[in-house]
């Protein structure tokens, strides 16, 4: 298995942009969160989904942000507009159930100016 | 990877030493716990896992030890290598309730390894 993907691994964009984030879980997988780390707040949970539906998303930060699972194997995280303050690394996991934790992909670094 | 906070804790150990990292947990009622190493530019990646119903777990060269009575969590290498310098995090499940699963993680410590 390739583990979790996540394109594009890099990301600068200008302020106002829209930035779209995507993700591959783990095939199999039924679980899938989106995390943002930052120096200040560490990581951060954003959202996760349970069979492709969103269960809880009180971690996005503002109606700028939404986030859509159309099927098991895909999932984006979009920032329209973005802003400074959304430069990050943004991290996508899968897990199936609880059963071992989550298996990270390798992250998108965006950067905003 | 911008993995390390601003004024995260630093443990610096020589090779070939044991290291212990400590993690202090906030939720009573979280009822599994994970360790994660996060290497620069890499994501956190999964080490060993330890349920409430445990005090202790060993995997190879690590051990993770549960203290429930204070919150208490923490990480045991031995024989402590160059490539297990990287940040350490611990995660918490705040169970809520069935079906709930999500972890909160910890600040981090950074582990260095000293040739």
């Amino acid at each position: 298995d390739a583990g979790v993907i996540q394109s594009p691994r890099h990301e600068v964009t200008e302020m106002g942009q829209e930035v779209t984030l995507r993700c591959k879980p783990i095939s199999g997988h039924d679980y899938l969160f989106w995390y943002r780390q930052t120096m200040m707040r560490g990581l951060e949970l954003l959202i996760y989904f349970n069979n492709n539906v969103p269960i809880d998303d009180s971690g996005m930060p503002e109606d700028r942000f939404s986030a859509k699972m159309p099927n098991a194997s895909f999932s984006t995280l979009k920032i329209q507009p973005s802003e400074p303050r959304d430069s990050a690394v943004y991290f996508c996991a899968s897990s199936f159930r609880a059963a071992a934790g989550y298996t990270f992909g390798s992250g998108t670094r965006l950067t905003v100016v | 990877g911008e993995s390390v906070g601003l004024h995260l804790p630093t443990l610096s150990v020589q090779e070939g030493d044991n290291s212990i990292i400590n993690c202090a947990y906030s939720n009573s009622a979280s009822d599994y716990f994970i360790w994660y190493k996060q290497e620069s530019g890499k994501g956190p990646q999964f080490i060993i896992d330890i349920r409430s119903n445990m005090d202790k777990r060993q995997g190879q060269r690590v051990t993770v030890l549960l203290n429930k009575t204070v919150k208490h969590l923490s990480l045991q290498i031995a024989a402590t290598q160059p490539g297990d310098s990287a940040v350490y995090f611990c995660a918490e499940n705040p169970y809520s309730g069935a079906g709930s699963y999500q972890l909160t993680f910890g600040k981090g410590t950074k582990l260095s390894v000293i040739p």
